[in-house]
């Protein structure tokens, strides 16, 4: 399994223009999530989905929005970039283990996104 | 609301030392906490986790304990080596599906 994966690696972005973060999971995951990384800090969740069809805000869901079509894409769109975007973007997946609830939580390797 | 946070943003320990990374929560409720690595430029990778009926489980070289009387949780890393140097997090469950991290404290291993 390749577990998740994250396109791109890096992206400069100027304000105001947009994109779509790529996440992909093979591990046939129910729980998908995105968060953002600021420089020294700890991660926040920004949406995160329970399954296909399914998507829900987290703590800082301003700016963003997510889709979930498919058990293995969960693609995080920012529609006009700000300066305070600039984050490392880490996308993560998880699992109903033996009935109970999701617990472990595996992470992407991370895009670096810088608005300028 | 409800946050997980840490003593110390910064540790460093000798080569073959034994490491300890605090973590204190607030959420008594909370009943699932993890421990999390993060290398420079990587994702978090899991490392240890630990359920709120357990004070102690015990790894590869990691150990958790669980204080639930004052909400406190810490890692202990054996016989730290070079390739232990990163960022570590500890997270709390919030309801059924998410986690809250705390903000990392970073480990350095001195030669």
């Amino acid at each position: 399994n390749a577990g998740v994966t994250q396109t791109p690696k890096f992206r400069i972005l100027k304000i105001g223009q947009s994109m779509t973060l790529q996440c992909t999971q093979d591990m046939n995951h129910n729980y998908m999530y995105w968060y953002r990384q600021d420089p020294g800090m700890g991660l926040k969740l920004i949406y995160y989905s329970v399954g296909a069809g399914i998507t829900d805000k987290g703590e800082v869901p301003n700016g963003y929005n997510v889709s979930r079509s498919t058990t293995e894409d969960f693609p995080l769109r920012l529609e006009l970039a700000a300066p305070s975007q600039t984050s490392v973007y880490f996308c993560a997946s998880s699992y109903l283990r033996g009935g109970l609830m999701v617990e472990t939580q595996y992470f992407g390797p991370g895009t670096r996104l810088l608005v300028l | 609301g409800e946050s997980v946070g840490l003593h110390l943003p910064t540790l460093s320990v000798q080569e073959g030392d034994n490491s300890i990374i605090n973590c204190a929560y607030s959420n008594s409720a909370s009943d699932y906490f993890i421990w999390y690595k993060q290398e420079s430029g990587k994702g978090p990778q899991f490392i240890i986790d630990i359920r709120s009926n357990m004070d102690k489980r015990q790894g590869q070289r990691v150990t958790v304990l669980l204080n639930k009387t004052v909400k406190h949780l810490s890692l202990q890393i054996a016989a730290t080596q070079p390739g232990d140097s990163a960022v570590y997090f500890c997270a709390e469950k919030e309801g059924a599906q998410k986690l809250v991290f705390g903000q990392g404290t970073r480990l350095t291993i001195n030669p």
